[in-house]
């Protein structure tokens, strides 16, 4: 049971360049999320996924694409890379109520 | 809105001492849940310890316990007989009836055990 997956677990990328960072989860969750950690402000919330098919935006969308084509994954995309999105990145999943929020290993994005 | 409030960024706490991490919150929704996470220097996510609003007792978890003090709107985690494996950051989180899809987090507390 690899619970939640997510890679690359370390990125670099030039300013402007696109890419997209994947989460799978083998737990059969409904509930999918983005966050980003950055120092000192603790975790935010980018997107968000009730179910396949349904995204919405968090805290801080801007500069980032979500699609839920299936249960299982939820790949986060950069469109354009800027230094501002220089973070740690967090998937996370868990079903509706308030069990525990699962989260994957993080990905750590330096944008120059 | 939620806010999750951590005061305290970094704390030193003696080897085999008791520490204990503040947390207030601020919901309006009266069902909701609060979560402690570790967050070790190898990065990961590590899920302690859960209070529901409507739970009679304070939870317990091995060394952790949640000091839950509703009318105050205080989740403080208190960790007994520290360790020096019990360095790291730890993070008070609020999921609420209305928006359940999600954690909104407090700003995290550094924790240093000496030995």
């Amino acid at each position: 049971n690899a619970g939640v997956t997510q890679t690359p677990k370390f990125q670099v990328l030039k300013t402007g360049q696109s890419m997209t960072l994947q989460c799978a989860q083998d737990m059969n969750h409904e509930y999918m999320s983005w966050y980003r950690q950055d120092p000192g402000m603790g975790l935010r919330l980018i997107h968000y996924s009730v179910g396949a098919g349904i995204t919405d935006q968090g805290e801080v969308p801007n500069g980032y694409n979500v699609s839920r084509s299936t249960t299982e994954d939820f790949p986060l995309r950069l469109l354009s890379a800027a230094p501002s999105q220089t973070s740690v990145y967090f998937c996370a999943s868990s079903d509706p109520g308030y069990n525990e929020q699962f989260f994957g290993p993080g990905t750590r994005l330096t944008v120059l | 809105a939620q806010k999750i409030t951590q005061t305290q960024p970094g704390m030193f706490v003696q080897e085999k001492e008791a520490v204990t991490l503040d947390c207030t919150y601020d919901t309006s929704d009266p069902s909701y849940g609060l979560f402690w996470y570790k967050q070790p220097s190898s990065g990961e996510m590590i899920f302690l310890i859960y209070q529901g609003s409507y739970d009679q007792q304070n939870a317990t978890e091995g060394r952790y316990s949640l000091n839950f003090q509703k009318a105050r709107k205080s989740a403080n985690l208190v960790i007994s007989a520290s360790q020096l494996g019990d360095s790291a950051m730890y993070f008070c989180a609020m999921r609420d009836k209305s928006n359940d899809y999600k954690l909104s987090f407090g700003a995290g507390t550094t924790v240093t055990v000496r030995a």
